[in-house]
């Protein structure tokens, strides 16, 4: 898998139910991102979780981190039309003395009233 | 009202012909970001800044320019050897990038500037 590599790509659910997105990625992390894009706009930064984390929650999203899968996962409960989205995890990576961010290629979600 | 802006959020440019992306920020944060995100993908980093008069390539740098003489002020410029510059481009910032200052690397996104070549 790539470096942040989202999966599904797509994800169509009703309102109300539960969405779940995962991230996989290859080398270490100092911590893991998740960011929010609705359609032709920027991003905005949903939640951090830390390496030596394993669960985050803020309001209806949820993450956790496996490092020794090197996975996460997004879970956003009793979802809203206003949730469709792509969400996109980014790992963030130690490189010559700065840090920086590998972005995946996201999870369009669609939620359907 | 702090954030970081983005001018313009359209632009048409003419095979050929350099132009140059405007992205400001008055949150006085350190570091400063240009990506590029291409349909249905993910962000690539193009060139980023940890502190004024400072910048570094990122993965993608070739036919672009930055310039970093102000705090709050990241140009970038799309030149004429950028073969594919038909893109959305994304500037961001944080509070610093800089390893000691690991707690603080959330990134903050401008609107974003769509060019297109003509």
């Amino acid at each position: 898998s790539q470096q942040g590599e989202e999966d599904p790509q797509a994800l169509s659910i009703q309102e109300g139910e539960n969405a779940t997105m995962n991230c996989s990625y290859k080398t270490s992390i100092n911590n893991l991102q998740w960011y929010r894009q609705n359609s032709g706009r920027g991003l905005v930064h949903l939640i951090l979780i830390r390496s030596n984390e394993r669960e985050k929650h803020s309001g209806r999203l949820r993450v956790t981190l496996d490092t020794s899968k090197k996975s996460s996962s997004l879970l956003i409960t009793a979802s809203r039309a206003a949730d469709t989205a792509s969400y996109f995890c980014a790992t963030e990576l130690t490189q010559g003395g700065s840090e920086k961010l590998v972005f995946g290629k996201g999870t369009k979600l669609t939620v359907n009233p | 009202d702090g954030g970081i802006t983005q001018s313009p959020k359209y632009l048409f440019r003419k095979e050929g012909q350099n132009v140059t992306l405007s992205c400001e920020q008055n949150l006085n944060h350190d570091a400063m970001y240009w990506y590029r995100q291409d349909p249905g993908q993910g962000l690539r980093l193009i060139y980023y800044s940890q502190i004024v008069n400072d910048f570094q390539k990122g993965d993608i740098a070739e036919g672009y320019s930055v310039s970093r003489e102000k705090k709050e002020s990241f140009p970038l410029t799309v030149t004429s050897a950028q073969k594919n510059p038909t893109a959305f481009y994304l500037c961001a910032s944080s509070i610093s990038g800089l390893v000691f200052a690991s707690s603080y690397n959330e990134q903050f996104f401008g609107p974003g500037t769509r060019l297109t070549v003509l």
